[in-house]
Order: structure tokens, then sequence, then C-alpha cells
């Protein structure tokens, strides 16, 4: 059974820090492609970054880019998310998900998900 | 960008009914199109990918069509456990992926 447990989350003020961790169990985690998805409260689900299994390539959504990065590590079946320069709009529950390709690059869907973990950027 | 607009933002149905819920693209993204179903208090959970293959342990009263622009999301019969909010998803410029607004399917 595919697991993903995310960790890390919590309250921390504008312009402050925080690295979540995304823990994965029961898949080959160094050949699946990763990716964080935002959802801000009572709003609907934002894609933040992804990432290849080797971890050569990042990818990140505008809003993020220059602030976050994401990277992992696949001796540790880990996947972090460092977040940067946070702001008051980053509040969010952060959801890690798998990436699955059905036979091209545009053809791709999250098949699993994390259970989420909240971040609250406040002062 | 692609923008990605569900219709409607929410519906009331009872156990029972078909219902369906519509995605429209800004511009053509083929098939690239996913639908997930996200309940209060869970991760989402993948319905369909590719506009219209069903996902391994969905129920087949599932299902989706569309190509291009023009998506749609059918429930043949309703039952309790879909009340749930329903989101597209664009795949077509990845690897930036766009999710519609969702569609907040709640009891009548």
């Amino acid at each position: 059974e595919v697991q993903l447990v995310e960790s890390g989350g919590g309250l921390v003020q504008p312009g402050g820090s925080l690295r979540l961790s995304c823990a994965a169990s029961g898949l080959t985690f160094s050949s699946s492609a990763m990716s964080w998805v935002r959802q801000a409260p009572g709003e609907g689900l934002e894609w933040v970054s992804s990432i290849d299994g080797s971890g050569a390539n990042t990818y990140y959504a505008d809003s993020v880019r220059g602030r976050f990065t994401i990277s992992r590590d696949n001796s540790r079946n880990t996947l972090y998310l460092q977040m940067n320069s946070l702001r008051a709009e980053d509040t969010a529950i952060y959801y890690c998900a798998r990436i699955v390709y059905c036979g091209s690059v545009s053809c791709n869907y999250f098949d699993h998900w994390g259970q989420g973990n909240l971040v609250t950027v406040s002062s | 960008d692609i923008q990605m607009t569900q219709s409607p933002s929410s519906l009331s149905a009872s156990v029972g009914d078909r219902v369906t819920i519509t995605c429209r693209a800004s511009q053509s993204i083929a098939n690239y199109l996913n639908w997930y179903q996200q309940k209060p208090g869970e991760a989402p959970k993948l319905l369909i990918y590719a506009a219209s293959s069903l996902q391994s342990g969905v129920p087949s009263r599932f299902s989706g069509s569309g190509s291009g622009t023009d998506f749609t999301l059918t429930i043949s019969s309703l039952q309790p456990e879909d009340f749930a909010t329903y989101y597209c998803q664009q795949t077509y410029t990845t690897p930036t992926r766009t999710f519609g607004h969702g569609t907040k399917v709640e009891v009548k």
C-alpha cells in the first residue's frame, strides 16, 4: 500500500521559513515523480511544484518561484519543500502527491496523495 | 495561461440522481484532463484521467468525456458517499498544471 506522510507544518511569521517533508512508502520512490499541491482555507487546489525521480529537474508555479525549493532524498524515500520568505497568502494545507505518466509528457495524473499538512503564515 | 472553468460551482441533488459537471478550458487541451473528488478534511482522490479513463477501484457510475475545450464528469446514480467537491485538472501544459475552482455536490 502506498503511503505518503507529510510533516513539518505549523505557524510561522511573515518573512519566515519552513521545511515540509513527505515520507513515502509502498512505492519505488526513486522512480516516482512527485509534486506539492496546496489548498488555502476554503479554497480550491493549486499546483505548487514538481520534481522528477532523480531530482535533476524541478518545476515551480509562478507564485512560489524563487522562494520555494523542492528536493528529494531517494535514500530516505523523502520529498521536501523548503519555503522561504513566506507570505500570508502561502497559508494553506500542503499535500504531496505522486505523479504517474500515461504515455506522453502531457498525459499524467496524481494517483496518491498525503493527508496534508497545514502551514499558517501570520504574525 | 490556460484557465479552467467549472460549472456549476455547486449543485443540489438527491440519491439516485444523474449528475453532470462541466469543465471548460480557455484553449484546447486535447484529452489531458483529470477529475478528482475531495471530501471535507480529506485529500483529493483521483477518479478519471485522460478525460475518460476510470482510475482503478473507482465505481463505474463515474464517467468522463470530452476533448479539446469541453469536458464532462457524470455520476450516473448519485450515492450517499458521492457528496463531495469535484475538481478538474489540465495537464496539457505540464509541468504547469491548473485545477478548476471546484463543484460542490450537496444534498437536496
